[in-house]
Order: structure tokens, then C-alpha cells, then sequence
């Protein structure tokens, strides 16, 4: 069975401060999704990566991943309040036609202290 | 108009009763999930379909039961709720990519 392990569950972290939020799981993908939730709201779409080494940036965010380490990482430079959410990290597995499926990590939750 | 929606956005409801939970999508994909939120678990899959004729169960299927009505329709029922079924309730669909979107939630508490 799959495990996906994010780390920290919550962070708190004051603006202009950097940090890295942790994603690991137990077995063998080239395929992670990072989502952010807001409060009350529904899952957004962050990055896609697709391959060992991959990385991805968009503003602040920074998103890399290491297939043979079984880690993703997304990193956060120069923190700004609006900042603050939940991510999640999701796996891809396939099914035995090819078909995708995510397993979703807990989630941090991210809050940016002005 | 939203490429996903889901009805009701909110559902109060007793032990006991059947619930059906709606989600509809414009963006022409074939595959779509349920999920549900817990706080503290994240997203866990209920059940997923990959074309009509196609539906799977997810990791925590019991007691959940789903139909895939056409394409662009995907249901979730609870047959006979109870109260640990409370939780955030989120359908989402893909395309051969694989990325998923998300629809806006059904919150849904069971007394």
C-alpha cells in the first residue's frame, strides 16, 4: 500500500522568511502533483511533475522532485501572507490498463505571521 | 460557469437516511473520483471511473455506492448514513494527462 508522508503537518512562518515543505512516499512513481487548498475552498493545481529531477517554479514557489529518493519538495522563498494555506502532495500510481490514480498526503497547512 | 460542480454544497441529514451527492462536469474528461476530506487525513479515494462502462473502488469504498450516469455525470450514495461519514466530500476528473480538477465540495453532516 502506498504511503505518502508530508512533513510538517503545520508551519507557521513569519513573511519574507523561507522554508521547505517535505513529501515522501513508499513506492516507486515519476509522477507528483502539488495542490493548494484555502480555507473552505476546493483543491487547486499547483505543479505537475512529470520525471526524476523535475522541477517547477510559479512566484514564490519552487517544486522539485527526486524519484530514486521517493521525495518532492516545494519551497517557499520570501513567505507573503498570501501564502497561507493547506498543500497537499499526490502520487501517481497506474492501474494495470494505464489508468492514473492520486494518493493525496495529509496536507500542511501554512500560515504566513506578518 | 464552473467546469465542475457538485450539489448540494451543504447536506444535514440523519442516521439512517440515503444521500446522493451530484457531480457534474463540463470539461469533457472521461475520468472522474470521489473523494472525502477529513481533517488531519487528507483526500482519500471512495471511488473512480476512467469512461462509463468503468468504475473501481478507492481505498475506503464501504458503504458507498456510485453511478455513472453519462460522461459528464458521476454520483455518490450513502445507502444508509452514519455519523463518521461527516466529512468534506470532493469529485473531481481528468483527462489522459492525468492533472485532476477539483469540484467546490459537499460538505455533509450526519446526526
Amino acid at each position: 500500500e502506498l504511503k505518502v508522508e508530508q512533513n510538517p503537518l503545520f508551519l507557521s512562518m513569519q513573511e519574507g522568511k523561507n522554508y521547505t515543505i517535505y513529501c515522501n512516499y513508499s513506492t516507486t512513481s515519476d509522477r507528483l502533483y502539488w495542490y493548494r487548498q484555502d480555507p473552505g475552498k476546493s483543491l487547486e493545481s499547483l505543479f505537475v511533475l512529470l520525471s526524476n529531477g523535475a522541477v517547477k517554479q510559479e512566484g514564490r514557489l519552487m517544486a522539485s522532485l527526486d524519484t530514486k529518493a521517493r521525495l518532492s519538495t516545494l519551497h517557499i522563498t520570501a513567505a507573503v501572507h498570501d501564502l497561507s494555506a493547506t498543500y497537499f502532495c499526490a502520487v501517481a500510481t497506474f492501474t494495470n490498463f494505464g489508468n492514473e490514480k492520486l494518493t493525496f498526503g495529509t496536507g500542511t497547512r501554512l500560515t504566513i505571521i506578518p | 460557469d464552473a467546469d465542475v460542480t457538485q450539489t448540494p454544497r451543504n447536506r444535514i441529514t440523519k442516521t439512517g437516511k440515503r444521500i446522493m451527492l451530484e457531480c457534474s462536469q463540463t470539461k469533457g474528461h472521461d475520468r472522474m473520483y470521489w473523494y472525502r476530506q477529513d481533517p488531519g487525513l487528507g483526500l482519500r479515494l471512495i471511488y473512480y471511473s476512467f469512461d462509463v462502462k468503468d468504475i473501481n473502488k478507492g481505498e475506503i469504498s464501504d458503504g458507498y455506492s456510485v453511478s455513472r450516469q453519462a460522461q459528464a455525470k458521476f454520483s455518490l450514495s450513502l445507502e444508509s448514513a452514519i455519523p463518521n461519514q461527516t466529512a468534506l466530500y470532493f469529485c473531481a476528473t481528468s483527462d489522459f494527462r492525468g492533472r485532476q480538477f477539483f469540484g467546490p465540495g459537499t460538505r455533509l453532516t450526519v446526526l
